[in-house]
């Protein structure tokens, strides 16, 4: 069975701090890996995606990728209120399904 | 731009009733479609995938049915709702297999 974990939370950060979210996954055949944010009653929305090895950053973002430790994290620095989700992690199921495999989610609150 | 509709929003349903939830996506050509259900506070389960027009992979075995009967609609189906299929029905498109998927807004399913 093909898992990605993260930690549920809440990971409870302070307004203007860094929020660091880590994801780990089992496949090790993963070519690609994405971070979905997701507001309560609302639907998944794609912040970043990943594909090599090392640092990627958009904007406040920064998404980190270590395959040979299969580790996914995503750094939101000067966290605002408006941060405040759930955010899923998703990496590529290597059965070259098209699938993705997603984790359940770490919740993050950014209190002012 | 690509654009994701489903509806409807939301539906209250009794059980043993039969369900169709649409999905259409507008600004692209063949994407890939995905049907997901998210139970409260759990996470996405993959149900439904389909590459081409008529060509269904099921996940899960269950009550639910999908199919596609043009390029750009995906459609979820049940003779006989449960209770247990009560949550958040989520569609997805993507460009390519293993790629980013693209969430619509959702449909929020209540059995009673």
């Amino acid at each position: 069975q093909k898992e990605v974990e993260q930690n549920s939370g809440p990971l409870s950060v302070p307004e203007g701090a860094i929020a660091s979210l880590n994801c780990t996954y089992s496949d090790r055949g993963s070519q690609s890996f994405f971070w979905y944010r997701q507001y309560s009653g609302k639907s998944p929305e794609l912040i970043m995606s990943i594909y090599s090895n090392g640092d990627k950053e958009d904007g406040r973002f920064t998404a980190q990728l270590n395959k040979a430790s299969q580790y996914v994290s995503l750094l939101i620095r000067d966290s605002q209120p408006s941060d405040s989700a759930t955010y899923l992690c998703a990496v590529s199921d290597s059965s070259n399904t098209g699938k993705l495999i997603f984790g359940q989610g770490t919740t993050l609150q950014v209190k002012p | 731009s690509q654009t994701i509709h489903q509806w409807p929003a939301t539906l209250v349903q009794p059980v043993g009733s039969p369900l169709s939830l649409e999905c259409t996506v507008e600004g692209t050509s063949n994407p890939n479609l995905y049907w997901y259900r998210q139970a409260a506070g759990r996470g996405l389960q993959l149900l439904f995938y389909s590459v081409g027009i008529g060509q269904i992979s099921s996940e899960v075995p269950q009550n639910l049915s999908a199919s596609r009967p043009q390029d750009r609609q995906f459609i979820l189906s049940s003779k006989k709702l449960l209770l247990s299929d009560s949550g958040f029905y989520l569609c997805a498109w993507s460009l390519n297999l293993g790629y980013e998927q693209y969430f619509g807004p959702g449909t929020r399913l209540t059995v009673t």
